[in-house]
């Protein structure tokens, strides 16, 4: 069965301490893998695709890596706007439809 | 431009009622996804629609749960006989196609009550 399982739930960090959220998956074929950031009250917002291990993306403060198993998302030098919840999901190749997602970690960066 | 939008923002309800929630996608977006948001849950996929078709409906939670999409824009998603378990956030998502552009658009989602 295909299962997305994101690690920590939750996440306090000072300002300017950088750290990783983790997602395991298991999927029968990846087409992608997929990081989204959720603030409060409002929908997911999209930030990378990843479809093949060793590669990798940045946009800011984030940089998102993918192995055969897991990905990362490295935060580098937080800002307290940076918090948020970040959701992983993943989807099947041959699936076009479905997309699972983790239940997110809920990062917090302390000013 | 526009981006998803969804309505209501709110609805509460009580317990045995039907109710309809719509989701306009963004112009030109073939794909419409469904999912619903439990408190402190992931996002759990409801419904996927290439167009007007849905090729899986087994994400649907119950035969009380039912979706439609016509001229491969707006989409409604209808619950009926609505029970307390079904109180969650209901998000929609397009993306120009469900294959090939996998970057979904969320709209703000529609929080459902019933009491």
């Amino acid at each position: 069965e295909d299962q997305v399982t994101q690690s920590p739930e939750a996440l306090r960090l000072q300002e300017g301490e950088s750290s990783s959220l983790n997602c395991s998956y298991t999927v029968s074929g990846l087409r992608g893998l997929f990081w989204y950031r959720q603030d409060p009250g409002k929908g997911p917002e999209f930030l990378f695709t990843l479809y093949s291990a060793g590669e990798e993306k940045e946009k800011e403060r984030l940089k998102a890596t993918l192995t055969k198993k897991e990905s990362f998302l490295h935060i580098t030098a937080p800002k307290p706007e940076d918090s948020a919840t970040y959701l992983c999901a993943v989807q099947a190749r041959g699936r076009d439809d479905k997309i699972i997602f983790g239940k997110g970690t809920r990062l917090h960066i302390l000013p | 431009g526009a981006g998803v939008s969804q309505s209501p923002s709110n609805k509460v309800t009580e317990k045995g009622k039907d109710v309809e929630l719509r989701c306009d996608p963004i112009s030109g977006h073939t794909a419409l996804y469904w999912y619903r948001q439990s408190l402190g849950q992931g996002l759990e996929f409801l419904i996927y629609f290439q167009g007007n078709s849905a090729p899986d409906k087994s994400g649907l939670p119950s035969d009380r749960f039912s979706a439609e999409r016509t001229g491969g824009s707006v989409s409604t998603l209808t619950i009926q006989r609505t029970q307390q378990e079904d109180s969650a956030v209901y998000l929609c998502a397009s993306s120009l196609a469900g294959a090939t552009s996998n970057e979904q658009f969320f709209g703000p989602g529609t929080r459902l009550t019933v009491l």
